[in-house]
C-alpha cells in the first residue's frame, strides 16, 4: 500500500509570491490534515479536511488555505509569502480522523527568500 | 485551549542507560494520546495510541503509559538507533472536527 505522497519535496520562493503544495493520502483514507513544522514552534496544526469539507482549523492567518478533492487528494495554498513562512509542511492522512493514528508524508520544505 | 508540554527538550544517554520522557497535556474530550518518532528529514512515524488512564503499550525497548494529566515514554536499555525526536500528541473534539495537537518534542541522543 503506497504511503502519503507530498509534492514537491523542496521549494524556493520569494516574498510576496504564492505557493501550492500537494498531498495524496493513503488509498481509502478520507481525512487529510496539514501541519507546519519549524525548529522554534514544532508541529503547528493548520487544518483538517474530510470528504472535501474543512472540519477544523488552527490559528493561522487567512493567507493559508486548503482544499480537498473528491478523490481525497488535498492541496494547501499560501498567498503573499513572508520570510516566516519558511518551514517544513507536513500532510497526514487517516481513515476517518477520529481517535486514529496519523500517517505522515515526508513533507515539503519551503524556503522563502 | 488544548495544550501539550514535553520534557526534557533534549536528552543524552549512554547506550543501555534507561530513562523516561514526559508529556503533560490538557485537552477537552480526549479521544487519544499518541506517541510518534521523527527522524531528520522525515515525517513523524506512529509508535503508540493510548485512550484511557491506566493504559500501557509496549514495543521493543519502548513502553508508553497514561494518566489523566500526563504520559510517559520509558526507554529501556536504549541503542544508538533509538536516537530521534519523540513527539507526543493529543486529539480532542467531537464528530464536528478533529484536531491533533503536538508537543514540541524531546530530542533523544544515544551514544554507543
Amino acid at each position: 500500500k503506497a504511503g502519503v505522497t507530498q509534492t514537491p519535496r523542496y521549494l524556493i520562493k520569494t516574498r510576496g509570491q504564492q505557493v501550492t503544495l500537494s498531498c495524496s493520502p493513503i488509498s481509502g483514507h478520507r481525512s487529510v490534515s496539514w501541519y507546519q513544522q519549524t525548529p522554534g514552534q514544532g508541529l503547528q496544526f493548520l487544518f483538517e479536511y474530510f470528504s472535501e469539507t474543512q472540519r477544523n482549523k488552527g490559528n493561522f492567518p487567512g493567507r493559508f488555505s486548503g482544499r480537498q478533492f473528491s478523490n481525497s487528494r488535498s492541496e494547501m495554498n499560501v498567498s503573499t509569502l513572508e520570510l516566516g513562512d519558511s518551514a517544513l509542511y507536513l500532510c497526514a492522512s487517516s481513515s476517518t480522523g477520529g481517535g486514529e493514528k496519523l500517517f505522515f508524508g515526508s513533507g515539503t520544505q519551503l524556503s522563502v527568500l | 485551549e488544548d495544550q501539550v508540554t514535553q520534557s526534557p527538550e533534549a536528552l543524552r544517554l549512554q547506550e543501555g542507560e534507561s530513562s523516561s520522557l514526559n508529556c503533560s497535556y490538557t485537552v477537552s474530550g480526549l479521544r487519544g494520546l499518541f506517541w510518534y518518532r521523527q527522524d531528520p528529514g522525515k515525517g513523524p512515524e506512529f509508535l503508540f495510541t493510548l485512550y484511557s488512564a491506566g493504559e500501557e503499550k509496549e514495543k521493543e525497548r519502548l513502553k508508553a503509559t497514561l494518566t489523566k494529566k500526563e504520559s510517559f515514554l520509558h526507554i529501556t536499555a536504549p541503542k544508538p538507533e533509538d536516537s530521534a525526536t519523540y513527539l507526543c500528541a493529543v486529539q480532542g473534539g467531537n464528530t464536528g472536527g478533529f484536531k491533533t495537537i503536538f508537543g514540541a518534542g524531546t530530542r533523544l541522543f544515544v551514544k554507543a
